[in-house]
């Protein structure tokens, strides 16, 4: 079945610094790519979708410079935690759409992100 | 808007027993409903969907029917394993959005 990697699955930072997780599909490509946080005990929250050669698209509320997302490939996408602060502690998952089969969603293993 | 309501966890069962999780939704129109599984260390996978009312969809032995009428989709297992120990989440997409809504998701352990 189709993979799709994300790396790193853990990653403890200090506070200002910047954290990128990167999300690759590894045997298929993907013009679209969605990135969702998840804070414990609450439901994944959709942060942007990630299309291929263009712009994210981010959902109300995400702060568009401090997730930025790179999808510069049919094979990779990147977020990358700008500044990163403690209230940024939480779980990412990346999950890519294989077409044509628009149902079909595929996701990564997650990354924890600890900002210390 | 719209949205998934599942039961919280964590379930704990012993091997054999049956399995629901309870799902209910609020969507305008008619939406595709979806039981995704992560499994320890691993990502979401799709577990069953389905698209229309009275639809089963159905995969290792777990089963979930569109409801309209109830507005439900609840998971089901005749006789869980060890192996079946997981999160599971249920989810909604509405019409043209590709968009997913979430539920809590719902932890489950599967004693021998």
């Amino acid at each position: 079945g189709a993979v799709v990697s994300q790396h790193p699955s853990r990653v403890i930072c200090k506070s200002g610094t910047s954290v990128k997780i990167e999300c690759r599909s590894l045997d298929f490509q993907a013009t679209t790519m969605f990135w969702y946080r998840q804070f414990p005990k609450q439901s994944l929250m959709l942060m942007a979708t990630s299309n291929e050669g263009s712009k994210a698209t981010y959902e109300q509320g995400v702060e568009k410079d401090k997730f930025l997302i790179n999808h510069a490939s049919l094979t990779l996408s990147t977020l990358t935690v700008t500044s990163a602060h403690p209230e940024d502690s939480s779980f990412y998952i990346c999950s890519a759409l294989r077409q044509p089969e628009n149902e079909k969603l595929f996701f990564g293993s997650g990354t924890q992100l600890s900002v210390l | 808007g719209d949205s998934v309501t599942q039961m919280e966890g964590p379930v704990t069962l012993s091997e054999e027993a049956f399995l629901t999780i309870n799902c209910t939704y609020t969507a305008t129109g008619y939406p595709s409903l979806f039981w995704y599984v992560q499994y320890p260390g691993e990502g979401l996978q799709l577990l069953l969907k389905a698209t229309k009312a009275d639809d089963k969809g159905s995969n290792k032995g777990f089963e979930a029917t569109y409801r309209k009428e109830t507005t439900s989709f609840h998971l089901e297992k005749g006789s869980v394993q060890v192996s079946d120990s997981a999160v599971y989440f249920c989810a909604l997409r509405g019409g043209n959005n590709r968009k997913l809504i979430w539920g809590l998701g719902t932890s489950l352990a599967v004693n021998p």
